[in-house]
Protein backbone atom coordinates (compact mmCIF):
# COMPACT_ATOMS: atom_id res chain seq x y z
CA UNK A 1 0.00 0.00 0.00
CA UNK A 2 1.45 3.34 -1.07
CA UNK A 3 -0.49 5.88 0.77
CA UNK A 4 -1.98 7.05 -2.37
CA UNK A 5 -5.83 6.73 -2.46
CA UNK A 6 -7.96 6.82 -5.13
CA UNK A 7 -11.73 6.63 -5.87
CA UNK A 8 -13.63 4.89 -7.44
CA UNK A 9 -11.72 1.95 -8.43
CA UNK A 10 -14.41 1.79 -11.50
CA UNK A 11 -15.90 4.17 -13.18
CA UNK A 12 -18.65 2.76 -16.51
CA UNK A 13 -20.19 5.55 -18.36
CA UNK A 14 -21.31 6.84 -21.55
CA UNK A 15 -19.89 8.80 -24.07
CA UNK A 16 -20.50 12.15 -24.02
CA UNK A 17 -20.69 11.86 -20.57
CA UNK A 18 -18.16 13.94 -17.38
CA UNK A 19 -16.74 12.66 -14.50
CA UNK A 20 -14.50 13.40 -11.94
CA UNK A 21 -11.53 11.16 -10.29
CA UNK A 22 -10.37 11.26 -7.06
CA UNK A 23 -6.77 11.34 -5.26
CA UNK A 24 -5.41 12.34 -1.57
CA UNK A 25 -1.70 12.10 -1.83
CA UNK A 26 -0.13 10.75 1.18
CA UNK A 27 0.01 12.31 4.10
CA UNK A 28 3.02 15.29 3.79
CA UNK A 29 3.21 15.03 0.33
CA UNK A 30 2.42 18.30 -2.10
CA UNK A 31 2.67 17.05 -5.33
CA UNK A 32 0.40 15.10 -6.83
CA UNK A 33 0.50 13.78 -10.66
CA UNK A 34 -2.08 12.49 -12.99
CA UNK A 35 -0.77 9.82 -15.39
CA UNK A 36 -3.43 7.63 -17.93
CA UNK A 37 -2.33 4.15 -19.13
CA UNK A 38 -3.94 2.32 -21.98
CA UNK A 39 -2.84 -0.44 -24.03
CA UNK A 40 -1.77 1.47 -27.03
CA UNK A 41 -0.59 4.07 -25.42
CA UNK A 42 1.33 3.64 -22.35
CA UNK A 43 1.82 5.32 -19.02
CA UNK A 44 1.37 9.43 -20.08
CA UNK A 45 1.92 11.88 -17.78
CA UNK A 46 -1.10 14.53 -18.13
CA UNK A 47 -0.16 17.20 -15.19
CA UNK A 48 1.31 17.61 -12.06
CA UNK A 49 0.38 19.77 -8.78
CA UNK A 50 2.35 21.83 -5.99
CA UNK A 51 0.41 22.61 -2.59
CA UNK A 52 -1.97 23.99 -5.16
CA UNK A 53 -0.89 25.55 -8.21
CA UNK A 54 -0.16 23.84 -11.48
CA UNK A 55 3.47 22.92 -12.03
CA UNK A 56 3.73 20.76 -15.02
CA UNK A 57 1.24 20.19 -18.11
CA UNK A 58 2.06 16.98 -20.49
CA UNK A 59 -0.24 16.09 -23.03
CA UNK A 60 -3.41 16.74 -21.32
CA UNK A 61 -6.14 17.19 -23.74
CA UNK A 62 -8.57 20.23 -23.73
CA UNK A 63 -11.69 17.95 -22.02
CA UNK A 64 -9.62 16.94 -19.02
CA UNK A 65 -9.20 19.12 -16.30
CA UNK A 66 -7.78 18.91 -12.49
CA UNK A 67 -7.06 20.68 -9.46
CA UNK A 68 -5.62 20.64 -6.31
CA UNK A 69 -7.59 21.62 -3.10
CA UNK A 70 -6.49 23.06 -0.06
CA UNK A 71 -6.19 19.81 1.75
CA UNK A 72 -4.19 18.18 -0.99
CA UNK A 73 -6.52 16.44 -2.67
CA UNK A 74 -6.56 16.67 -6.07
CA UNK A 75 -9.71 16.06 -8.96
CA UNK A 76 -9.30 14.75 -12.79
CA UNK A 77 -12.20 16.05 -14.39
CA UNK A 78 -13.04 14.73 -17.74
CA UNK A 79 -15.49 15.67 -19.93
CA UNK A 80 -17.48 14.89 -23.63
CA UNK A 81 -15.81 11.46 -23.00
CA UNK A 82 -14.74 9.08 -26.16
CA UNK A 83 -14.54 5.55 -26.77
CA UNK A 84 -10.82 6.17 -26.46
CA UNK A 85 -10.49 7.51 -23.01
CA UNK A 86 -11.50 4.17 -21.51
CA UNK A 87 -7.85 3.64 -19.26
CA UNK A 88 -6.26 2.74 -16.35
CA UNK A 89 -5.93 6.42 -14.62
CA UNK A 90 -3.25 6.78 -12.00
CA UNK A 91 -2.47 9.55 -9.26
CA UNK A 92 0.99 9.60 -7.95
CA UNK A 93 2.65 11.74 -4.89
CA UNK A 94 5.80 12.22 -4.12
CA UNK A 95 7.72 13.64 -0.53
CA UNK A 96 9.36 17.09 0.00
CA UNK A 97 12.63 15.56 0.97
CA UNK A 98 12.35 12.78 -2.40
CA UNK A 99 10.69 14.88 -5.13
CA UNK A 100 11.63 12.73 -7.68
CA UNK A 101 10.40 9.77 -6.01
CA UNK A 102 6.44 8.67 -7.16
CA UNK A 103 4.12 6.96 -4.75
CA UNK A 104 1.41 5.88 -7.07
CA UNK A 105 -2.08 4.88 -6.06
CA UNK A 106 -3.72 1.85 -7.41
CA UNK A 107 -5.42 3.58 -10.51
CA UNK A 108 -9.24 4.24 -11.43
CA UNK A 109 -10.26 1.99 -14.28
CA UNK A 110 -12.04 4.10 -16.74
CA UNK A 111 -14.64 2.68 -19.22
CA UNK A 112 -16.75 4.29 -21.67
CA UNK A 113 -19.45 2.79 -23.45
CA UNK B 1 11.75 13.64 -30.94
CA UNK B 2 12.18 12.04 -27.91
CA UNK B 3 11.58 8.19 -27.39
CA UNK B 4 12.35 5.34 -24.51
CA UNK B 5 12.64 2.39 -25.86
CA UNK B 6 13.00 -1.21 -23.56
CA UNK B 7 14.45 -4.17 -25.24
CA UNK B 8 11.44 -6.44 -25.82
CA UNK B 9 7.75 -6.55 -24.67
CA UNK B 10 8.94 -9.96 -22.98
CA UNK B 11 11.25 -11.80 -20.91
CA UNK B 12 11.16 -15.36 -20.11
CA UNK B 13 13.62 -16.90 -17.83
CA UNK B 14 14.36 -19.68 -15.40
CA UNK B 15 14.43 -19.31 -11.43
CA UNK B 16 17.84 -18.38 -10.21
CA UNK B 17 18.89 -17.03 -13.34
CA UNK B 18 19.22 -13.47 -13.95
CA UNK B 19 17.14 -11.25 -15.66
CA UNK B 20 18.64 -8.19 -17.26
CA UNK B 21 16.49 -5.50 -19.16
CA UNK B 22 17.45 -2.61 -21.44
CA UNK B 23 16.27 1.16 -21.81
CA UNK B 24 17.77 3.15 -24.18
CA UNK B 25 16.80 6.89 -24.92
CA UNK B 26 17.45 9.52 -27.69
CA UNK B 27 16.98 12.78 -27.96
CA UNK B 28 16.82 13.18 -24.25
CA UNK B 29 19.28 14.43 -21.36
CA UNK B 30 17.85 13.18 -18.43
CA UNK B 31 18.94 14.34 -14.92
CA UNK B 32 17.55 10.63 -13.36
CA UNK B 33 16.80 7.20 -14.28
CA UNK B 34 14.09 5.64 -12.57
CA UNK B 35 12.87 1.92 -12.92
CA UNK B 36 9.35 0.88 -11.57
CA UNK B 37 7.58 -2.10 -10.75
CA UNK B 38 4.05 -2.56 -12.07
CA UNK B 39 1.95 -5.54 -11.50
CA UNK B 40 -1.70 -5.88 -13.60
CA UNK B 41 -3.72 -3.80 -12.77
CA UNK B 42 -2.04 -2.35 -10.26
CA UNK B 43 -0.23 1.28 -10.20
CA UNK B 44 3.98 1.11 -10.56
CA UNK B 45 5.96 0.78 -7.34
CA UNK B 46 9.42 2.73 -7.50
CA UNK B 47 12.24 0.55 -7.15
CA UNK B 48 15.16 2.58 -7.83
CA UNK B 49 16.44 6.08 -8.99
CA UNK B 50 20.12 6.93 -10.21
CA UNK B 51 21.66 10.23 -11.35
CA UNK B 52 23.26 11.15 -14.72
CA UNK B 53 26.25 11.58 -12.15
CA UNK B 54 26.05 7.71 -11.08
CA UNK B 55 27.35 4.87 -12.72
CA UNK B 56 25.70 1.66 -10.76
CA UNK B 57 22.92 1.15 -8.09
CA UNK B 58 21.97 -1.69 -5.93
CA UNK B 59 19.16 -2.34 -3.86
CA UNK B 60 19.00 -6.06 -2.29
CA UNK B 61 18.92 -8.79 -6.04
CA UNK B 62 18.32 -5.36 -8.09
CA UNK B 63 20.80 -3.60 -9.71
CA UNK B 64 20.99 -0.51 -12.19
CA UNK B 65 23.71 1.23 -14.36
CA UNK B 66 23.61 4.14 -15.95
CA UNK B 67 25.54 5.33 -19.38
CA UNK B 68 24.56 8.52 -20.68
CA UNK B 69 27.17 7.94 -22.89
CA UNK B 70 25.38 4.96 -24.84
CA UNK B 71 22.20 6.75 -23.39
CA UNK B 72 21.26 3.53 -22.00
CA UNK B 73 20.53 1.85 -18.81
CA UNK B 74 20.42 -1.91 -17.45
CA UNK B 75 18.35 -3.52 -14.98
CA UNK B 76 19.43 -6.42 -13.38
CA UNK B 77 17.66 -9.05 -11.42
CA UNK B 78 19.72 -11.72 -9.82
CA UNK B 79 18.92 -14.64 -8.28
CA UNK B 80 14.97 -14.14 -9.69
CA UNK B 81 12.36 -15.67 -8.10
CA UNK B 82 8.23 -16.38 -9.40
CA UNK B 83 7.52 -13.65 -7.47
CA UNK B 84 9.62 -10.93 -9.67
CA UNK B 85 6.69 -11.60 -12.65
CA UNK B 86 5.65 -8.71 -13.39
CA UNK B 87 6.36 -5.49 -15.75
CA UNK B 88 9.30 -3.12 -15.38
CA UNK B 89 9.06 0.00 -16.54
CA UNK B 90 11.88 2.66 -16.73
CA UNK B 91 11.03 5.87 -16.23
CA UNK B 92 13.17 9.93 -17.42
CA UNK B 93 13.19 12.79 -15.92
CA UNK B 94 14.73 16.23 -17.34
CA UNK B 95 16.60 18.75 -15.38
CA UNK B 96 14.27 21.12 -14.07
CA UNK B 97 11.43 18.95 -15.77
CA UNK B 98 8.76 17.57 -13.36
CA UNK B 99 7.35 15.15 -15.47
CA UNK B 100 8.62 11.19 -16.02
CA UNK B 101 8.25 9.99 -19.40
CA UNK B 102 7.78 6.22 -19.51
CA UNK B 103 8.74 3.37 -21.97
CA UNK B 104 6.39 0.87 -22.64
CA UNK B 105 7.81 -1.61 -20.21
CA UNK B 106 9.22 -5.21 -20.28
CA UNK B 107 7.21 -7.76 -18.86
CA UNK B 108 9.83 -10.69 -17.07
CA UNK B 109 7.92 -14.03 -15.96
CA UNK B 110 10.56 -16.10 -13.93
CA UNK B 111 9.86 -20.14 -13.70
CA UNK B 112 9.81 -22.14 -11.23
Amino acid sequence: DSGVTQTPKHLITATGQRVTLRCSPRSGDLSVYWYQQSLDQGLQFLIQYYNGEERAKGNILERFSAQQFPDLHSELNLSSLELGDSALYFCASSPRGSPDTQYFGPGTRLTVL
Amino acid sequence: SQKIEQNSEALNIQEGKTATLTCNYTNYSPAYLQWYRQDPGRGPVFLLLIRENEKEKRKERLKVTFDTTLKQSLFHITASQPADSATYLCALEAPNDYKLSFGAGTTVTVRA
